[in-house]
């Protein structure tokens, strides 16, 4: 079974459109997080969601909105897409560290391949 | 200022050879942990050590090793007998936490490419 699965895995799109990330992890973690990963390679998170509350977020656009149904699903739409916006996007889940040290290991998705043309 | 250093971009190492990779840090919180990820080609990202800031002994995971020298702020990956499959990038990360232990986030590096020649 995949811990962490994200939907679609690539997508390609046009400049102006909506579009939405699918994320949803069967670990049982309280805490999820969307990170961006540009073409040079640099990871930088963008939010993160503790049973479906936003308790980071980064200085993103607010074009993009994640939206968590529940603790085990953190979404992410965006909206009016930009050339800039194409990057991979991996969604990852973590326990807190209450568990002992190995609980605070995010477990990542398998990343979407955005691309805006 | 830059968080978590790699300061190599790309590193050669011959198969059953060991490499380090280097990672420095900057934080004030006493509190923080240090994780390696791999990232090959195929663009999963996999978790390959941990080290806690208040770990006595440095963290062994098979093969990998972390070289934690908390006074000079280095983290540093020990791949011992290299593979071919340990081609891959490699990023170092440092987890920050708030005043909730569940509220971290991490902030990576800007990774390192290891390439294992046989």
């Amino acid at each position: 079974d995949t811990a962490v699965s994200q939907t679609p895995k690539y997508l390609v799109t046009q400049m102006g459109n909506d579009k939405s990330i699918k994320c949803e992890q069967n670990l049982g973690h309280d805490t999820m997080y969307w990170y961006k990963q540009d073409s040079k390679k640099f990871l930088k998170i963008m939010f993160s969601y503790n049973n479906k509350e936003l308790i980071i977020n980064e200085t993103v656009p607010n074009r993009f909105s994640p939206k968590s149904p529940d603790k085990a699903h953190l979404n992410l739409h965006i909206n009016s897409l930009e050339l800039g916006d194409s990057a991979v996007y991996f969604c990852a889940s973590s326990q807190d560290g209450s568990a002992g040290k190995r609980s605070y290991e995010q477990y990542f998705g398998p990343g979407t391949r955005l691309t805006v043309t | 200022a830059q968080k978590i250093t790699q300061t190599q971009p790309g590193m050669f190492v011959q198969e059953k050879e060991a490499v380090t990779l280097d990672c420095t840090y900057d934080t004030s919180d006493p509190s923080y942990g240090l994780f390696w990820y791999k990232q090959p080609s195929s663009g999963e990202m996999i978790f390959l050590i941990y080290q806690g800031s208040y770990d006595q002994q440095n963290a062994t995971e098979g093969r990998y090793s972390l070289n934690f020298q908390k006074a000079r702020k280095s983290a540093n990956l020990v791949i011992s007998a290299s593979q071919l499959g340990d081609s891959a990038m490699y990023f170092c990360a440092m987890r920050e936490s708030g005043m909730n232990t569940g509220f971290q986030k991490l902030v990576f590096g800007t990774g390192t490419r290891l390439l294992v020649s046989p």
